[in-house]
């Protein structure tokens, strides 16, 4: 799987909007890019994906760049159930598994 | 909003004694995998199922692992005698495709403890 590059940590104030920012400059032509995040205590837990084009839905939204070797997951309104670690994801398509690095830890401060 | 489910959410076990993980997928998914994650480790991906057996599996996936789905609704992993290094969550998903851009739902995880 091609590899990801995110910072290990952000912090946000809550109903501030939120920049989570992923390289992966190695990403092939067929890889979707997911991200998910996993809160204290829980799953993992899908965000959102995309391919090319940029992509919203009711959680977030996603910004590909246009050579796609980047990517940023825009939170709108962050809130402090927003508090998670957030990977960012290269997925293949035919490939099973989904590779987990080490995300960011975003901190949202009341 | 349909949910994927794990039992136990806490199961302790002693070293060398068999221990059975069970997940209740999304009842109209397909895919079906089981993933570990080691206290402040990453998420590390184990065994993906699929129309009863395995499509892909991971070098953590050793012969003491095994999965199965005994009937419509449960997906269960069994580890066959625990060692010290099986202490982890243990987190089953499921899909409903196989093509990339499905995602994959989780469940909130079994903590294994192993004595």
């Amino acid at each position: 799987d091609a590899k990801t590059t995110q910072p290990n940590s952000m912090e946000s104030n809550e109903e501030e909007p939120v920049h989570l920012p992923c390289n992966h400059s190695t990403i092939s032509g067929t890889d979707y890019i997911h991200w998910y995040r996993q809160l204290p205590s829980q799953g993992p837990e899908y965000v959102i994906h995309g391919l090319t084009s940029n992509v919203n839905n009711r959680m977030a939204s996603l910004a590909i760049a246009e050579d796609r070797k980047s990517s940023t997951l825009i939170l709108h309104r962050a809130t402090l159930r927003d508090a998670a670690v957030y990977y960012c994801i290269l997925k293949e398509t035919s490939g099973s598994r989904l590779t987990f690095g080490e995300g960011t830890q975003l901190t949202v401060n009341p | 909003e349909p949910e994927v489910t794990q039992t136990p959410s806490h199961q302790v076990t002693q070293m060398g004694q068999e221990v059975i993980l069970r997940c209740v997928p999304i009842s109209n998914h397909l895919y079906f995998y089981w993933y570990r994650q080691i206290l402040g480790q990453k998420v590390e991906f184990l065994v993906s199922f699929y129309n009863n057996e395995i499509s892909e599996k991971s070098e953590i996936f050793d012969d003491q692992f095994s999965v199965e789905r005994p009937d419509g609704s449960n997906f269960t992993l069994k580890i066959r005698s625990t060692k010290l290094e099986d202490s982890a969550m243990y987190f089953c998903a499921s899909k409903t495709q196989g093509t990339g851009n499905q995602p994959q739902h989780f469940g909130d995880g079994t903590r294994l403890s192993i004595l």
